[in-house]
């Protein structure tokens, strides 16, 4: 089953501020984002893993709440680099697979 | 590291012939995943191979597709006959580990296909 991604799409205005969550119905291990910008292919943000474990080398942090099977990704002073369409991958602790979110599309504007 | 290599970037053809689409994964990596993504049904995961083994086929979606992987550098899916709503971009990546745990995925360009 699919995590569940909010809001769809967001836009925002350089050096604004936006937070994209995601949630699941399942247990989760990890938490992975990517970034997909038009016509490329996804790009990895961050992993966010069950006991506190946080890698990604992005000037863009993330959070995990294993008790709620909740991610958010944090967008803090956007640049315009920050545009695209931002997918949550859940990993489940009782299946390895990833299962994509739906995505949620940022539009940053000068 | 060159990343991951798919071939053709798009591929154009008529509905009943055979596609194949190729994918090259990253040197030293042990898993290998096929996707497909459309803005209907998003990114979804249709098989995966570990130390070329097809682990998981579930997301497969008909007998009309099949995935092999026969050495550790290469990998093909094959669509025959193949029909319009085939028509997606499709991803292959690749992670030294299993991704729902720990390790990254790396994503291939992907393939355009487009099935008339």
């Amino acid at each position: 089953q699919q995590p569940v991604q909010s809001p769809q799409a967001v836009i925002l205005r350089e050096g604004e501020d936006a937070v994209i969550n995601c949630s699941s119905s399942k247990a989760l291990y990890s938490v992975h984002w990517y970034r997909q910008k038009h016509g490329e292919a996804p790009v990895f943000l961050m992993i966010l893993l069950k006991g506190g474990e946080q890698k990604g080398h992005e000037k863009i942090s993330a959070s995990f709440n294993e008790k709620k099977q909740q991610s958010s990704l944090y967008l803090t002073a956007s640049q315009l680099s920050y545009s695209g369409t931002y997918f949550c991958g859940t990993g489940a602790t009782n299946d390895y697979k990833l299962s994509f979110g739906a995505g949620t599309t940022v539009t940053v504007r000068a | 590291d060159a990343g991951v290599i798919q071939s053709p970037r798009h591929e154009v053809t008529e509905m009943g012939q055979e596609v194949t689409l190729r994918c090259k994964p990253i040197s030293g990596h042990d898993y290998l995943f096929w996707y497909r993504q459309t803005m209907m049904r998003g990114l979804e995961l249709l098989i995966y191979f570990n130390n070329n083994v097809p682990i998981d086929d579930s997301g497969m979606p008909e007998d009309r597709f099949s995935a092999k992987m026969p050495n550790a550098s290469f990998s093909t899916l094959k669509i025959q006959p193949s029909e319009p709503r085939d028509s997606a971009v499709y991803f292959c990546a690749s992670s030294a580990g299993l991704a729902g745990l720990t390790d990254t995925q790396y994503f291939g360009p992907g393939t355009r296909l487009t099935v008339l």
